[in-house]
């Protein structure tokens, strides 16, 4: 069975620097997805940034960007010029391709806070 | 406006008496799935459908019904409910994703739900 580990409940960044959260996962499958979410106290959840497990490039969308090492299953997502909106939960989660099935699997959390 | 909408949003009951969450979405999408939030636990998939009629079990499905008769709705019933499923509840939805393509979940406001 597929698993995902975020082994830091809590991060801590000054504003305007830079922070990476961690996410680790177990896995058979040769092709899958990896997400980043963020839930904010308003509890949205929000899609931040998707890995493709073909695509060796990592993926960036803006000030957020990923180490993706397949072969390591390591997905951790860096968040650049950190911003106070940025404060939230961050999820990582695995979607696995094995036909027929679509679930999901979520880490358990690492909660970001920004100091200003 | 294109959303996924959860009702109720907030839910105080007592154990046994039956509930249901209904989840309703706008999008025409294929793809529904139920997730619970617990702190510490990240978020588990309860259920998932691929289409009208088709359900299928997450990780998570003890004491939880789904129907899905109609493809913009998928409520979550609770047909005995026990203190240990007071959680907070996600319902979300997609366009159909074949094995190797994907396409973006999106997430409802969620439902704070309390067993005494």
């Amino acid at each position: 069975a597929q698993t995902v580990t975020q082994s830091q409940p809590e991060m801590s960044v000054q504003e305007a620097e830079t922070v990476t959260l961690s996410c680790t996962y177990d896995t058979s499958e040769s092709d899958y997805y990896l997400f980043w979410y963020k839930q904010p106290p308003s509890r949205q959840m929000i899609l931040v940034i998707r890995q493709e497990a073909y695509k060796q490039q990592n993926a960036t969308e803006n000030r957020f960007s990923v180490n993706f090492q397949k072969a390591a299953k390591s997905f951790s997502l860096k968040i650049s010029d950190s911003q106070l909106g940025d404060a939230a939960m961050y999820f990582c989660a695995y979607r696995g391709t094995t036909s027929g099935t679509y679930k999901y699997i979520f880490g358990t959390g690492t909660r970001l806070k920004v100091l200003a | 406006e294109a959303q996924v909408t959860q009702n109720p949003r907030y839910l105080i009951t007592v154990t046994g008496k039956k509930l249901t969450v209904t989840c309703s979405q706008n999008m025409n999408h294929e793809y529904m799935s139920w997730y619970r939030q617990d702190p510490g636990l990240g978020l588990r998939q309860i259920y998932y459908s691929m289409n009208v009629e088709v359900t299928d079990k997450g990780d998570v499905p003890e004491g939880y019904k789904v129907s899905r008769k109609e493809k913009r709705n998928f409520p979550l019933i609770l047909e005995s409910p026990s203190p240990n499923q007071t959680s907070l509840y996600f319902c979300a939805s997609s366009l159909r994703s074949s094995p190797l393509t994907y396409n973006e979940q999106f997430f409802g406001p969620g439902t704070r739900l309390t067993v005494l």
